[in-house]
């Protein structure tokens, strides 16, 4: 049983293009996390929301704390932007989703 | 502004051999949790403390031990290292007591490689 449910696991995307990346969250949350993670690399915070949305540049973040779910929107996509991106939620301790892995080709 | 700051970024052990890691939180935070990500794998949470005692404990091994002291700062004690731990090992802190967090942040991790 996961607490978290990322989707999708896989995503290619053209430069340029609009990336979204949803999270379904099963646990009474006090906030979630979108985390970004490169090969090799440690974990850097995007994101932390308790409700409604956050923007950072080219990335937004979502919540509808009703409906259990976030999306990550990056916009303009780059191939910098390649990564796994985490979903994690924070109840008693951290949840974490399986990540959604982003190529984006130039 | 300050972030989880966690030391050493980088550490090479040989099998048998002790680790120290260590986590500083945000200036304020009482609560540290501490997780370990194998190469290609989920996070597993290990262990976490609020005010300096344990709160929660995971999948913690035996070998490995953790603490949080009067400063706040945590760390995580690894003894007979195998070449199983090798991981990333992150920390959170987080400010706790109250109905709603307002804010928590991770460290970047620790890169452990056993050899």
């Amino acid at each position: 049983k996961n607490e978290v449910e990322q989707s999708p696991q896989n995503l290619t995307a053209q430069e340029g293009e609009f990336i979204t990346i949803n999270c379904s969250y099963s646990v009474g949350i006090s906030a979630l996390h979108w985390l970004q993670q490169h090969p090799g690399g440690g974990i850097v915070s995007l994101f932390m929301l308790s409700s409604g949305k956050k923007k950072h540049g080219r990335l937004i973040a979502t919540i509808n704390i009703q409906e259990k779910h976030s999306s990550l929107h990056i916009t303009a996509s780059h191939p910098r932007d390649s990564a796994v991106y985490i979903c994690a939620v924070k109840g008693n301790q951290f949840y974490f989703g399986t990540g959604t892995s982003l190529t984006v080709i130039p | 502004a300050a972030g989880v700051i966690q030391s050493p970024r980088h550490l090479i052990k040989e099998k048998r051999e002790t680790a120290t890691l260590k986590c500083y939180p945000i200036p304020r935070h009482d609560t540290v949790y501490w997780y370990q990500q194998g190469p290609g794998q989920d996070p597993q949470f290990l262990i976490s403390f609020y005010e300096k005692m344990q709160s929660d404990k995971g999948s913690i091994p035996d070998r490995f031990s953790a603490q949080q002291f009067s400063d706040y700062h945590s760390e995580l004690n690894m003894s007979s290292l195998e070449l199983g731990d090798s991981a990333l090992y992150f920390c959170a802190s987080s400010s706790t007591g109250r109905e709603w967090d307002t804010e928590a942040f991770f460290g970047q991790g620790t890169r452990l490689t056993v050899v």
